[in-house]
């Protein structure tokens, strides 16, 4: 299968603990995407790697959020000091060009 | 975060209708995309639009980007119980950023 994965599927923790999420996009891709979505909502754009360059951060994400590229492959998205409004679904996209991205299954984060 | 106006917000329908559903911004976009998103899941690409006035065709479904730029239009023909599923529309701006509608639930009668 040669499309994105995420681990973990699922990830419940306790308010305080600290989460990591990886994401694996689609090897020729050199755009990765992370987005939080909650019920009813639509993705929301959190931040985005060219390569292993970090280029752009929504104001959603908080000091707590920290997300790294490393070798312009993989990714992983951090949250520090988890709180119950963390509780979402955490998705991963890549893309070759500015167009179309393609969405990995994501992370549902519940933060008790 | 901003998110483009997409409607109708839900839909019931008999299976074999035809669907239309559209999403619209206060602002110019240079790519719109649509997906169809099953519970528990990744959004899945159906379509890519890169120019205003540009129609394109996936199966049963066909696509439309408005040609203001902003605006785009999802229609579904002869509709099946697989179709159900919510559909997001997405649009990337002059700024390169992306920004996703609220979402059209559809549910087919069978």
């Amino acid at each position: 299968d040669t499309g994105v994965s995420q681990n973990p599927r699922h990830k419940i923790t306790k308010r305080g603990q600290n989460v990591t999420f990886r994401c694996d996009p689609i090897s020729e891709h050199n755009r990765l995407y992370w987005y939080r979505q909650t019920l009813g909502q639509g993705p929301e754009f959190l931040t985005y790697f060219q390569n292993e360059a970090q280029l752009e951060k929504s104001r959603l994400l908080s000091d707590r959020f920290s997300a790294e590229r490393p070798k312009g492959s993989f990714s992983t998205l951090e949250i520090q000091r988890t709180e119950q409004g963390d509780s979402a679904m955490y998705l991963c996209a890549s893309s070759s060009t500015w167009g179309e991205q393609y969405f990995g299954p994501g992370t549902r984060l519940t933060v008790t | 975060g901003q998110q483009l106006n997409q409607s109708p917000q839900s839909m019931f329908i008999q299976e074999g209708e035809d669907v239309s559903m559209n999403c619209t911004s206060s602002s110019i976009f240079n790519t719109w995309l649509w997906y169809k998103q099953d519970p528990g899941e990744g959004p899945v690409l159906l379509i890519a639009l890169y120019k205003a006035g540009e129609l394109t065709s996936n199966g049963r479904l066909t696509a439309q980007f408005g040609t203001t730029r902003k605006d785009s239009f999802l229609n579904i023909s002869a509709s099946i119980p697989s179709d159900v599923g919510i559909y997001f529309c997405a649009g990337l701006n002059t700024g390169n950023q992306f920004y996703f509608g609220t979402g059209t639930s559809l549910t087919v009668i069978p």
